[in-house]
């Protein structure tokens, strides 16, 4: 299984909602990558977790909650969310962050639409 | 600040043609170089992956050469087929962690 999956493949919520956005890979990966991108622009790193620890918050506004329950699971927390965060929201994996450089494996994505 | 430009920003050829996409980065110092090819409202695929001590890495009909020291890879790609069609990105490591820096891609149409 080489595969990221990620749910839901679209998501549409107003400011007031919470919702969240998951991630899983059975890999065996130990590194685990959430990214933002805009329409025709390229990925923006949000965060990283390394051992299911945070090792790289990008100065993420509060409203993102990262939240890594095991090594398999990455999930995004969100909540009072601006028409700004619309976005396609990816999640990566990697073997080990630690070492540097290794090959990301990307999920399809979210789509996220704040009304 | 590690920058990372693709050129052309757009691309369409006719299917058939061989083609080159530049990647250009102003830090010489990585780790690694990485190419993906991304689909329409899609996640990102790696392509190819070449260490900093390596000049280039082939996978079928691409082909990616790095050069560090003038801080340029490109990507190779054989007789284009209309399912080469897709934006292509290229990512720099910088020396430590995996922390990419992405370009700002290069959206092939490869026609009938």
């Amino acid at each position: 299984d080489t595969e990221v999956t990620q749910t839901p493949k679209h998501l549409v919520m107003g400011m007031t909602n919470k919702k969240s956005l998951k991630c899983e890979q059975h890999m065996g990966h130990r590194a685990m990558y959430w990214y933002k991108q805009k329409a025709k622009k390229p990925p923006e790193l949000m965060f990283v977790y390394s051992y299911e620890k945070l090792s790289i918050n990008e100065s993420v506004p509060s409203r993102f909650s990262p939240e890594c329950p095991n090594s398999s699971l990455l999930n995004l927390h969100l909540h009072a969310l601006q028409p700004e965060d619309s976005a396609l929201y990816l999640c990566a994996s990697s073997q080990d962050s630690g070492a540097g450089g290794e090959k990301l494996f990307f999920g399809s994505g979210t789509q996220l639409s704040v009304l | 600040k590690q920058e990372v430009t693709q050129i052309p920003a757009a691309l369409s050829v006719p299917e058939g043609e061989n083609l080159v996409l530049n990647c250009s980065f102003t830090d010489s110092a990585i780790y690694n170089l990485q190419w993906f090819r991304q689909d329409p409202g899609k996640g990102l695929t790696s392509l190819l992956l070449i260490q900093s001590s390596q000049r280039e890495q082939t996978s079928g009909r691409l082909n990616a050469s790095l050069d560090k020291s003038s801080g340029r890879s490109t990507l190779y790609i054989a007789a284009s087929q209309p399912g080469d069609s897709a934006t292509y990105l290229c990512a720099v490591t910088p020396g430590t962690a995996s922390k990419l820096t992405f370009g700002t891609g290069t959206r092939l149409q490869v026609t009938l």
